[in-house]
C-alpha cells in the first residue's frame, strides 16, 4: 500500500499564475481533505472532498478550487498565486464515517516568488 | 470555536528520558483526537488515534491520554532516542469524519544523544 501520494513534491511560481497540485488517497479510502501549513504553523483546512463533491470549505477564497475523480484521487488549483499562497500543502485521505484516521501524504511545498 | 493549545512549544531533553507533550482545547464535544509527527519540511505521520469515548491508546514507546471533560490529551514518550526528534502536532475532529481537523501549533522535540 502506497499511502497517500503527492506530486509534484516542490513546485516554484510566479506571481499570478495557476497551478495545480494533485493528490491519491491511501487504498481503501474515498475522502481526501486539502490543508495549507505556512512555515512554523499548523495547518489550516482548505477544503474536502468526498463522492466528488466538496462537502465542507474553510476560510480561504475562490482562488482556491478543487476536484475529485471517480477514482477519489483530488486536484487543488490555486489561481492568480499571490506571494502569501507560499506554503506547504497537505493532503489527507480518510474513509467516510465518524471516526476514521486521517492519513497524510508529504506534502507539496508550493513556493510564489 | 476551537482551540487548540500545544505546550511547550519547544523542548529539549538528554537522550533516555521520558516526556510528556500537552494539548488542551476549548470545546469538549470531539469525535477524536490525533496526534501527528513531522519532520522538517515533511508530510504528517500519524502516531495515535484517541475515540473520545476511550481514554488512552498506546503504541510502541507512545502512550496518548484523553479527558475530554477537562479537554485535555497527553503524549507520553518513553525512553527517547534521538530519531524522536521532530515537530509533534495533535489535531481534534470537531465535525466528524475528518470534515475538519483543527490544530494545535506543535511542540518542536529535540533529543539529544
Amino acid at each position: 500500500d502506497a499511502g497517500v501520494t503527492q506530486s509534484p513534491t516542490h513546485l516554484i511560481k510566479t506571481r499570478g499564475q495557476q497551478v495545480t497540485l494533485r493528490c491519491s488517497p491511501k487504498s481503501g479510502h474515498d475522502t481526501v481533505s486539502w490543508y495549507q501549513q505556512a512555515l512554523g504553523q499548523g495547518p489550516q483546512f482548505i477544503f474536502q472532498y468526498y463522492e466528488e463533491e466538496e462537502r465542507q470549505r474553510g476560510n480561504f477564497p475562490d482562488r482556491f478550487s478543487g476536484h475529485q475523480f471517480p477514482n477519489y484521487s483530488s486536484e487543488l488549483n490555486v489561481n492568480a498565486l499571490l506571494l502569501g499562497d507560499s506554503a506547504l500543502y497537505l493532503c489527507a485521505s480518510s474513509q467516510v464515517g465518524q471516526r476514521t484516521e486521517a492519513f497524510f501524504g508529504q506534502g507539496t511545498r508550493l513556493t510564489v516568488v | 470555536k476551537q482551540e487548540v493549545t500545544q505546550i511547550p512549544a519547544a523542548l529539549s531533553v538528554p537522550e533516555g528520558e521520558n516526556l510528556v507533550l500537552n494539548c488542551s482545547f476549548t470545546d469538549s464535544a470531539i469525535y477524536n483526537l490525533q496526534w501527528f509527527r513531522q519532520d522538517p519540511g515533511k508530510g504528517l505521520t500519524s502516531l495515535l488515534l484517541i475515540q473520545s469515548s476511550q481514554r488512552e491508546q498506546t503504541s510502541g514507546r507512545l502512550n496518548a491520554s484523553l479527558d475530554k471533560s477537562s479537554g485535555r490529551s497527553t503524549l507520553y514518550i518513553a525512553a527517547s532516542q534521538p530519531g524522536d526528534s521532530a515537530t509533534y502536532l495533535c489535531a481534534v475532529d470537531n465535525a466528524g469524519n475528518n470534515r475538519k481537523l483543527i490544530w494545535g501549533l506543535g511542540t518542536s522535540l529535540a533529543v539529544n544523544p
